[in-house]
């Protein structure tokens, strides 16, 4: 089944603590992204991929790092989490940027 | 970036209503997509719609690109319609989405 697999679903953590969300995707696209939806702000983007290696800055970056070594990965890594990043976040792809999105089922961060 | 609104912010409809959702964007973009956040909060897409019109069942979408809004329409809306339905403009390889219009459809 064609599919983006995130993991965790959820995940509570303390400040300061450094965490990864996984991404994968079986579908052979080239483009993935990260977002955060927060309360009366819709989704806004994190980080962004265009191939494997190839990584940029989306709306929101501050305090995210990515990377993309193989071609169906892209975790998010929060190398010292702070309660700001409490959110929902989601990942997803796309063949190409120009192209429908898929997304991932979300992953419900907490930060005390 | 690029600035995206919808409306109506909040709509609630009997079912068996039509209804019209609306999404203005700022700059000229590359494509439009429209998605379909369920009660679960998994984010469906719709339709990939840069310009021109679709249909899939009892949704259909329009985009007028050269006057830089979309139109969602649900026909006969059921209560597995209730959600929050985004859209979401790509340009400079980047996403931008509204804030969305929740919608409740009630028996």
């Amino acid at each position: 089944e064609a599919q983006v697999t995130q993991n965790p679903r959820y995940l509570i953590t303390v400040t300061g603590k450094k965490l990864t969300v996984t991404c994968s995707q079986n579908m052979n696209h080239e483009y993935m992204s990260w977002y955060r939806q927060d309360p009366g702000l819709g989704l806004r983007q994190i980080y962004y991929s265009m191939n494997v290696e190839v990584t940029d800055k989306g709306d929101v970056p501050e305090g995210y790092k990515v990377s993309r070594k193989e071609k169906r990965n892209f975790p998010l890594i929060l190398e010292s989490p702070s309660p700001n990043q409490t959110s929902l976040y989601f990942c997803a792809s796309s063949y190409i940027y120009n192209s429908p999105l898929h997304f991932g089922n979300g992953t419900r961060l907490t930060v005390t | 970036g690029i600035q995206v609104e919808q409306s109506p912010p909040d709509l609630i409809l009997q079912e068996g209503a039509n209804s019209t959702l609306r999404c203005n964007f700022s700059d000229s973009v590359n494509n439009l997509q429209w998605f379909h956040q369920n009660p679960w909060g998994q984010l469906i897409n719709l339709f990939y719609i840069p310009s021109g019109t679709k249909q899939n069942g009892r949704l259909s979408a329009t985009t007028v690109a050269t006057e830089r809004y979309s139109l969602l329409y649900i026909s006969s809306s059921q209560t597995t319609d209730s959600g929050v339905y985004f859209c979401a403009v790509e340009g400079r390889n980047q996403f931008y989405f509204g804030t969305g219009t929740s919608l409740t459809v009630i028996p």
